[in-house]
């Protein structure tokens, strides 16, 4: 399969921790990208990292990306309980007919 | 508001009685798919449309059918339901197929009873 796979796929901390979560592929990818649901709604964009790059931020979000090791995590800095969703990666594969595929999901827990 | 909009919410429904969840979007994008949610399986893709009257097949297209006439407008249909097509279904639209942010609707839920 060229589904992404989230690691852990439950993860429980207290607010104002750091929540770290991963994602392994593969195949070889053009661009990663990291969602996050709430829980009975769409999926929300976070960020998107190509294949040439390595980091990147977005607030409290960092996603690094490591090509060699066909990984990347995505690091939720001093968490709230709002922070409290399902995470997604998704990743869009090189070659024909490439398409983003999500993995199952991260369900991160905050608590307050 | 740049957005995503499915109809309807919520349905329940029964076997075999066809039924028609549309997708809109306010962002002039080409590239729309469908997607749907199971526990456990994630996200799996439907349909997919790359502009105007070009549709193609994703993972799970089986019992689906799809049309694109209008570059807003992504409608799904379910020609004859079964209970194993009752999930939780979403709209997703973006400027491009690859490298770019998919923007989601709120999802449908689909009961088939």
């Amino acid at each position: 399969s060229q589904q992404g796979e989230e690691d852990p796929q439950a993860l429980s901390i207290q607010e104002g921790e750091n929540a770290t979560m991963n994602c392994s592929y593969k195949t070889s990818i053009n661009n990663l990208q990291w969602y996050r649901q709430n829980s009975g709604r769409g999926l929300v964009h976070l960020i998107l990292i190509r294949s040439n790059e390595r980091e990147k931020h977005s607030g409290r979000l960092r996603v690094t990306l490591d090509t060699s090791k066909k990984s990347s995590s995505l690091l939720i800095t001093a968490s709230r309980a709002a922070d409290t969703a399902s995470y997604f990666c998704a990743t869009d594969f090189t070659g024909a007919n490439s398409k983003l595929t999500f993995g199952k999901g991260i369900t991160l827990s905050v608590r307050p | 508001e740049a957005q995503v909009t499915q109809n309807p919410r919520y349905l329940i429904t029964v076997t075999g009685k066809k039924l028609t969840v549309t997708c809109s979007q306010n962002m002039n994008h080409e590239y729309m798919s469908w997607y749907r949610q199971d526990p456990g399986l994630g996200l799996r893709q439907i349909y997919y449309s790359m502009n105007v009257e070009v549709t193609d097949k994703g993972d799970v297209p089986e019992g689906y059918k799809v049309s694109r006439k209008e570059k807003r407008n992504f409608p799904l249909i379910l020609e004859s339901p079964s209970p194993n097509q009752t999930s939780l279904y979403f709209c997703a639209s973006s400027f491009a197929q690859g490298g770019q942010p998919q923007h989601f609707g709120d999802g449908t839920r689909l009961s088939i009873l």
